[in-house]
């Protein structure tokens, strides 16, 4: 049973278009995290939110914690090539351990 | 301040044979989870260690086991290997604070033929 749900599962647009990438669940989490991921590595921890509602900028990227914080979204403004990735969304259910969705494969043509 | 490190990055095993995964945390932190990748999939999570104990475990069968030393670094092992074993395998560290995030390693590559 996949708990946290994210959509797209691939995305592939053009340099300079906008974006948003969706996390959802039918779970309630302590706190969600979104990390990117390039090939062969690990996942890079790019922003935690804790409180219903919340939203944090990081640059020209938005992440929102909905209010019953059960799902979460990122939008990327004016893409760039050097957002490809893999976009992950973890939720934190209890003592740390981390419920991961199936990521969302993204692509930023030139 | 060195961050998460894993090894080896990768490695290739025969079916049936067991392995040895290596990780230590980032300084400052006491709790390693380790969480298997497979291809085109986010990681699932396999176990927990804080104070060298095992504090949650994930949907994982007894083949994996895994110990935690007292400068917090932590081993996983897996018996017994399966050509479905082969994936990214993830550790990450995080205090014990109640604080929820958790960085990553680069991982380990194990492939078993």
């Amino acid at each position: 049973t996949q708990l946290l749900e994210q959509s797209p599962q691939f995305l592939s647009i053009q340099e300079g278009e906008n974006l948003t990438v969706y996390c959802n669940s039918s779970s309630v989490f302590s706190s969600l995290q979104w990390y990117r991921q390039e090939p062969g590595e690990g996942p890079v921890l790019l922003v935690t939110v804790v409180t219903g509602g919340e939203v944090k900028k990081l640059k020209r990227l938005t992440f929102q914690f909905g209010d019953a914080r059960k799902d979460s979204s990122l939008h990327i403004t004016a893409a760039q090539p050097g957002d490809t990735g893999l976009y992950l969304c973890a939720g934190s259910l209890r003592a740390q351990k981390l419920v991961f969705g199936q990521g969302t494969r993204l692509t930023i043509n030139p | 301040d060195a961050g998460v490190t894993q090894s080896p990055t990768h490695l290739i095993k025969t079916r049936g044979q067991q392995v040895t995964l290596r990780c230590s945390p980032k300084s400052g932190h006491d709790t390693v989870s380790w969480y298997q990748q497979a291809l085109g999939q986010g990681p699932q999570f396999i176990f927990q260690y804080y104070e060298e104990e095992e504090r949650q475990r994930g949907n994982f069968p007894d083949r994996f086991s895994g110990h935690q030393f007292p400068n917090y670094s932590s081993e996983l092992n897996v018996n017994a290997l399966l050509l479905g074993d082969s994936a990214l395998y993830l550790c990450a560290s995080s205090t014990g604070t109640g604080n929820t995030e958790a960085f990553f390693g680069q991982g380990t590559r194990l492939t078993v033929v």
